[in-house]
């Protein structure tokens, strides 16, 4: 069986509502952050993407938010729809140019 | 956006076989691929670096005689799963970045589910 560390906390939205999803990194050498979506039985599909010399970028229906001070990293989807329903992780890039995953977020659009 | 591409899709085979999986670059180049563990519920897990012509760098407790690479060419990396066990099974995803743009995104193959019985 699982352990309780293993289950993705799940962020569930009404079709049409805003959603946020929040990525807390680690390494204070990373200057390059990343959104992944995967799909049940999929690969991660990029999204957007920020550089830490931005605290905005805005991509369609997406915009992520950096926050260097605290090593936050947020991912806001406007008029979420049910196809946007998958997991979604963040990841992080340093200049040694390895990709570092968060534990990931499962959205769930109810119609 | 870039693709990538892995074959095969899905794997079962009998403990003891070896399982070979490709990541391909469909139109772009690579210098250097990525090969990821996936288990339910988890997040990826970087295994190795595949490098074109050298050498993959391998991460921490992965054992790369187990795990086999190669990046023979611009285009193709293959992981090998020499003598599989159960505890094998595991969801394998590839990516790959573009040799020609510095600093660009690693782009995701569909991965390759492997079951060993």
């Amino acid at each position: 069986g699982e352990s309780v560390g293993l289950h993705l906390p799940t962020l569930s939205v009404q079709e049409g509502d805003n959603s946020i999803i929040n990525c807390a990194y680690s390494n204070s050498a990373s200057d390059y952050f990343i959104w992944y979506k995967q799909e049940s039985g999929k690969g991660p599909q990029f999204i957007i993407d920020i550089r830490s010399n931005m605290d905005k970028r805005q991509g369609q229906r997406v915009t992520v938010l950096l926050n260097k001070t605290v090593k936050h990293l947020s991912l806001q989807i406007a008029a979420t729809q049910p196809g946007d329903s998958a997991v979604y992780f963040c990841a992080e890039e340093d200049a040694g140019n390895m990709l570092t995953f968060g534990g990931g977020t499962r959205l769930m659009v109810k119609p | 956006g870039a693709v990538v591409s892995q074959h095969p899709s899905w794997v079962i085979c009998k403990s003891g076989t070896s399982v070979k999986i490709e990541c391909r670059s469909l139109d772009f180049q690579a210098t250097t691929m990525f090969w990821y563990r996936q288990f339910p519920k988890q997040s990826l897990m970087l295994m190795a670096t595949s490098n074109e012509g050298s050498k993959a760098t391998y991460e921490q407790g992965v054992e790369k005689d187990k795990f086999l690479i190669n990046h023979a060419s611009l285009t193709l990396s293959t992981l090998t799963v020499t003598s599989a066990h159960p505890e094998d099974s595991s969801f394998y995803i590839c990516s790959a970045r573009d040799s020609g743009v510095p600093r660009e995104t690693q782009y995701f193959g569909p991965g390759t589910r492997l079951l060993v019985l």
